[in-house]
């Protein structure tokens, strides 16, 4: 079956622009999860929607960043003002949403933002 | 300060070798997972471990949880070019993972 995808898997823009990361979970999870990877690092949580919730946002470095589930199943991840520091991968994962302690996140492959 | 410190960063290895890969804390978990990543994908589950002291083996790669259930490691026996990734331990708080910054692993033929 079709796994989690993102789009794009490359997005190259300038310091200041506006760009959307998009993300379709698999059908039927009701949780939906945005990470962060930087070069050599593991990935670093960013926000969690149960439904079309945030359930929590408090990964989110600052206001630049918001994301938004509107109808419960595909989510977009939206950056402002980008700046250099914001280069990164952008994973987001998706899961069942319960039972909490055998809930299994699976990951898309990732969206690259270069901020030149 | 990272709450889940993994070591070593890097390991470069002869295909054959064994190794070993450690994920500490100062913090205690109710589970541990571990994951491996290859370039340009997201990470895969490979095991969760629960109770403290568990081992599960999972074909030449064996997962241990410390009985304090602060610290993990991974074992690989007899690592293949195909082990070739970046290995990432990773806790669950409330629906979000933390992962540590991961043991980049590179098996050479």
């Amino acid at each position: 079956g079709a796994g989690v995808s993102q789009t794009p898997s490359n997005k190259v823009t300038e310091k200041g622009k506006y760009v959307e990361l998009r993300c379709d979970p698999i059908s039927g999870h009701t949780a939906l999860y945005w990470y962060r990877q930087s070069l050599g690092q593991g990935p670093e949580f960013l926000i969690y929607f149960q439904g079309t919730g945030a359930a929590d946002d408090s990964g989110l470095p600052n206001d630049r960043f918001f994301a938004v589930r509107p109808e419960g199943s595909v989510s977009t991840l939206k950056i402002q003002r980008t700046e250099r520091g914001d280069s990164a991968v952008y994973l987001c994962a998706s899961s069942w949403g319960r039972p909490r302690d055998t809930d299994t996140q699976y990951f898309g492959p990732g969206t690259r933002l270069t901020v030149l | 300060t990272q709450l889940l410190e993994q070591s070593p960063q890097f390991l470069s290895i002869q295909e054959g070798e064994n190794l070993t890969v450690y994920c500490n804390s100062s913090s205690v978990f109710s589970s541990l997972q571990w994951y491996r990543q290859e370039p340009g994908e997201g990470p895969v589950l490979l095991v969760t471990v629960v109770t403290g002291g568990e081992v599960k083996k999972l074909k030449r790669l064996t997962f241990q949880f410390g009985d304090a259930r602060k610290d993990s490691s991974l074992h690989i026996t007899a690592a293949q070019p195909g082990d070739t990734g970046l290995y990432l331990c990773a806790a669950d708080q409330g629906g979000k993972l933390i992962f540590g910054q991961g043991t980049e692993l590179s098996v050479k033929p």
